[in-house]
């Protein structure tokens, strides 16, 4: 079936240290978007990348959708504990683009 | 904050009862959608209800139901539970497919 798979599942980090997560589709996806979920929390909306190629920057934070629109990844630089949390891409796939497909996280913890 | 609320946040209930749990949309936000998520896991989608009806759904099962109301809040019910429907569950609202914006979730555990 359609899935998303992320890697790496845990990572840990000094602060100030950067940060990368991987998110892979089997399926070309329509967008797709992430999230980052802090301990004892619900996610919480980060961005969503469309386009080909595309790459958005929010502060410290680097999102890239890969040319064939079935990867992305994340980039945090110079991490803080601030960080700290799980992140999370979902991608809709063309055709039910109603339905967010998860992958599994990636938990970041960071040293102070 | 989102500006999404759930209710309850807590909830305890029996095998084979049913359960009703309550959402409501942030503003301006047209669409909703349901979650579970077990401990350590990603959300796994439920359902996702658009003027007020179901226009899509995941691998659950029809004891899984749902409603939209005109205001866009939302209700998710679940008939004849199970153990393993023990999780955290994330009503989220958006404005078509944009982002989803999440409430705090309800906790439901079945004994």
């Amino acid at each position: 079936g359609q899935q998303v798979m992320q890697i790496p599942q845990y990572q840990h980090v000094q602060e100030g240290e950067d940060f990368t997560t991987y998110c892979n589709s089997s399926t070309t996806l329509s967008n797709i978007q992430w999230y980052k979920q802090r301990p004892g929390g619900h996610p919480v909306f980060l961005i969503q990348l469309v386009k080909s190629g595309e790459v958005k920057k929010q502060k410290r934070l680097t999102f890239q959708f890969g040319e064939a629109k079935k990867n992305s990844s994340l980039h945090i630089t110079a991490t803080q504990t601030t960080d700290v949390g799980t992140y999370f891409c979902a991608g809709s796939h063309a055709g039910n683009n109603r339905k967010l497909i998860w992958g599994l996280g990636t938990s970041l913890a960071v040293n102070p | 904050e989102t500006g999404v609320t759930q209710s309850p946040t807590h909830l305890i209930k029996t095998r084979g009862q049913q359960v009703t749990l309550r959402c409501s949309s942030q503003s301006g936000h047209n669409t909703v959608s349901w979650y579970q998520q077990a401990l350590g896991q990603g959300p796994q989608f439920i359902f996702q209800y658009y003027r007020e009806e179901e226009n899509g759904r995941g691998n659950f099962p029809p004891r899984f139901s749902g409603l939209q109301f005109p205001n866009y809040s939302s209700e998710l019910n679940v008939n004849a539970l199970e153990l393993d429907d023990s999780a955290l569950y994330l009503c989220a609202s958006s404005l078509g497919q944009g982002g989803r914006y999440f409430g705090p979730g309800t906790r439901l555990t079945v004994t």
